[in-house]
């Protein structure tokens, strides 16, 4: 992902909808990516990961999908509630194998949950 | 199980100062990555300790620099401050420096350089 800086690409879902944000990684080597949630005044909070010999991986209320043929992550949330109000980033760990954590993360998505 | 803890919260310094921030990863966890995170760049890695050394290291200059200590503390600084070094100083711990480590992070250091 690139970083888009300020103007972060912006998500309004209404309450109890599902949510679907994207990610396109750069590193075709990646083998482990994870999405993360942060919120105003905290640091990013894990949410959920996926190796790369997977397609598909869920978790409470949360699945996170991955296309290595197009590069593509996505997250998607069911059932949003105004909690999940926050910064969605995706990042990959592009470091060697077993030469430890480097994560690279893309530029985040606001989401905007509406009551 | 208490998270990862990052000292201080908030630190204001002007240009040419140096800064030291700490770290202290959950318990357990062994290693320690170090994240700047700015509007305009993004969440941007500088370097990750484990055992005492440094294995990785981001596209920072020299000025940034780290240590960790035998108990797995961490510790970064920076040097000869620039007012494009403000931003929020966010680190991580793992159990150990592997590709597919989960990384969790504390709330971070919000540093302003005037």
């Amino acid at each position: 992902g690139e970083s888009v800086g300020l103007h972060l690409p912006t998500l309004s879902v209404q309450e109890g909808d599902n949510s679907i944000i994207n990610c396109a990684y750069s590193n075709s080597a990646s083998d482990y990516f994870i999405w993360y949630k942060q919120e105003s005044g905290k640091g990013p909070q894990f949410i959920i990961d996926i190796r790369s010999n997977m397609d598909k991986r869920q978790g409470q209320r949360v699945t996170v999908l991955l296309n290595k043929t197009v590069k593509h992550l996505s997250l998607q949330i069911a059932a949003t509630q105004p909690g999940d109000s926050a910064v969605y980033f995706c990042a990959e760990n592009n470091g060697v194998r077993a030469a430890g954590n480097k994560l690279t993360f893309g530029g985040g998505t606001r989401v905007l949950v509406k009551p | 199980k208490a998270g990862v803890t990052q000292t201080p919260r908030y630190l204001i310094k002007t240009r040419g100062q140096q800064v030291t921030l700490s770290c202290s990863p959950i318990s357990g966890h062994r290693s320690v990555s170090w994240y700047q995170q700015t509007p305009g760049q993004g969440l941007q890695f500088l370097f990750e300790y484990f055992s005492e050394t440094q294995r990785n290291k981001g596209n920072f200059p020299g000025r940034f620099s780290g240590r960790q200590f035998s108990n797995s503390r961490s510790e970064m600084n920076v040097s000869t401050l620039e007012l494009g070094d403000s931003a929020l100083y966010l680190c991580a711990s793992s159990l150990k420096p592997a590709t597919n480590e989960k990384l969790f992070f504390g709330s971070g250091t919000q540093l302003s350089v005037l």
